[in-house]
């Protein structure tokens, strides 16, 4: 059974700060994994998509990997800002269906002014 | 385009009533899912729709649960007779066909007394 897991819990860095959050999955058979954003009493959006052929993903300030075999993804951060503060979660697809998202419980981030 | 769109934000009712909430997905997207967030167990999908057609609801999590989408613009999702253990954050989200992006409501904040 696949499983999502995302340490740590929370994180608390100071502006301007290079970050990164990690995300690892029990079952390499994964189609894509993706990381959202989800903001105080706000739904989720997603940041970056990485297909299971892909090594990386980048919008702006966002990079996003993927290493399948080892069972792991990160999201780099870079020049933190206060207006990242948010829960970011990542969720993977499994190989054999085609909608269904297995999600970790989020890392809660406070970038601190 | 408005996004998806849910209502209510927000609903406090008491142990044993009727509860509706109502979902809008984006124009043009085909698939459907609810979902419901907890502290306790994170994001659960509940149940999702193709083409107006229930294709998964295998986390619908009794009887007291219902979903319907009558046609390509409007799902709700009904509790009868609710319970405080359904005290969640109920999420909407829709998606097109051939596209792995997701997108999220801004979420129905139940409360059961």
């Amino acid at each position: 059974k696949q499983e999502v897991t995302q340490i740590p819990a929370a994180l608390s860095v100071p502006e301007g700060e290079n970050l990164v959050l990690n995300c690892s999955f029990t079952d390499s058979a994964i189609y894509n994994l993706q990381w959202f954003r989800q903001d105080p009493g706000k739904g989720l959006t997603s940041l970056l998509l990485i297909q299971s052929s892909q090594r990386e993903q980048t919008s702006g300030r966002l990079n996003a990997s993927l290493d399948k075999s080892s069972g792991r993804s990160t999201l780099y951060i870079a020049a933190s800002q206060p207006g990242d503060s948010a829960t970011y979660l990542c969720a993977v697809r499994p190989e054999d269906s085609n909608y269904q998202l297995i999600w970790g419980a989020g890392t809660k981030l406070i970038i601190k002014p | 385009d408005a996004g998806v769109i849910q209502s209510p934000r927000h609903e406090v009712t008491e142990m044993g009533q009727e509860v509706t909430l109502r979902c809008k997905p984006i124009s043009g997207h085909n698939s459907l899912f609810w979902y419901r967030q907890t502290m306790m167990r994170g994001l659960e999908l509940l149940i999702y729709f193709n083409n107006n057609v229930p294709i998964d609801d295998s986390g619908m999590p009794e009887d007291r649960f219902s979903a319907k989408m009558p046609n390509a613009s409007f799902s709700t999702l009904k509790i009868q007779p609710s319970e405080p253990r359904d005290s969640a954050v109920y999420f909407c989200a829709s998606s097109a066909s051939g596209t792995p992006v997701v997108f999220f409501g801004e979420g129905s904040r139940l409360t059961v007394l």
